[in-house]
């Protein structure tokens, strides 16, 4: 079974550039969550979906981030304009549609973003 | 509010030496709760987990954890540590019945020959 796809894996740009991360969940994964992880940290969510409805975006900083999962497969995390906090690794996860409570969740590799 | 606490940023072991890494947690009700481990460059695996019964849970890569009610600790053990399992590693914890993970800050291991 493949696994949570991301790309691109890492990623340059300068301040002020838009910049795009792409996620292919595991197949047959209703939930897709995108976190961000700062050096050092754990992950923090950012969004979480539900099929193509995004159920939890309290910690989305929406001024300069957008996110979409329009069929409710894969998902596109964008930032526009990218400024130099940004700097972090991506992390796609998935799980399957929740039952009697059991979470778990899958990660991609992660993209990791460097704002020059 | 949820919360996890990995007290220890770093710890540097001898290949072969037992490890524990500490995790303590602050939820309500009980918690269910995560072990993973993240190589460099890599994204998170997921170790072990304990949802329910047993409070010893076995993992995979020979890492066992401890539930403990009473300390509100879910620390992971590996009694013979390799040189691959130098890692960071990270204790979640997620709620009954929802989607939310909290993660603690991380455990950077270090394996020395």
């Amino acid at each position: 079974e493949a696994g949570v796809v991301q790309s691109p894996r890492y990623k340059i740009i300068e301040k002020k550039q838009p910049v795009a991360f792409w996620c292919n969940p595991i197949s047959g994964h209703n939930t897709l969550y995108w976190y961000r992880q700062n050096l050092g940290q754990g992950p923090e969510l950012l969004i979480r979906y539900e099929n193509e409805e995004a159920v939890d975006d309290s910690q989305l900083p929406k001024d300069r981030f957008s996110a979409e999962r329009l069929k409710g497969v894969d998902s596109t995390l964008k930032i526009q304009p990218a400024e130099l906090g940004d700097s972090a690794v991506y992390l796609c996860a998935s799980s399957p549609h929740l039952s009697g409570g059991y979470n778990e969740q899958f990660f991609g590799p992660g993209t990791r973003l460097t704002v020059l | 509010a949820q919360s996890v606490t990995q007290p220890d940023i770093h710890i540097t072991v001898s290949e072969g030496a037992s490890l524990e890494l500490r995790c303590n947690y602050s939820y309500g009700a009980t918690p269910y709760l995560f072990w993973y481990v993240q190589s460099p460059g890599q994204g998170l695996q997921l170790l072990l987990k304990y949802f329910s019964g047993d409070t010893l849970v076995q993992g995979i890569k020979g890492f066992e954890a401890e539930f403990k009610r009473s300390q509100s600790s879910f620390n992971l053990r590996k009694p013979s540590v390799h040189w691959s399992d130098a890692a960071e590693y990270f204790c979640a914890v997620g709620a009954s019945g929802t989607y939310k993970y909290i993660f603690g800050t991380g455990t950077r291991l270090k394996v020395l020959a």
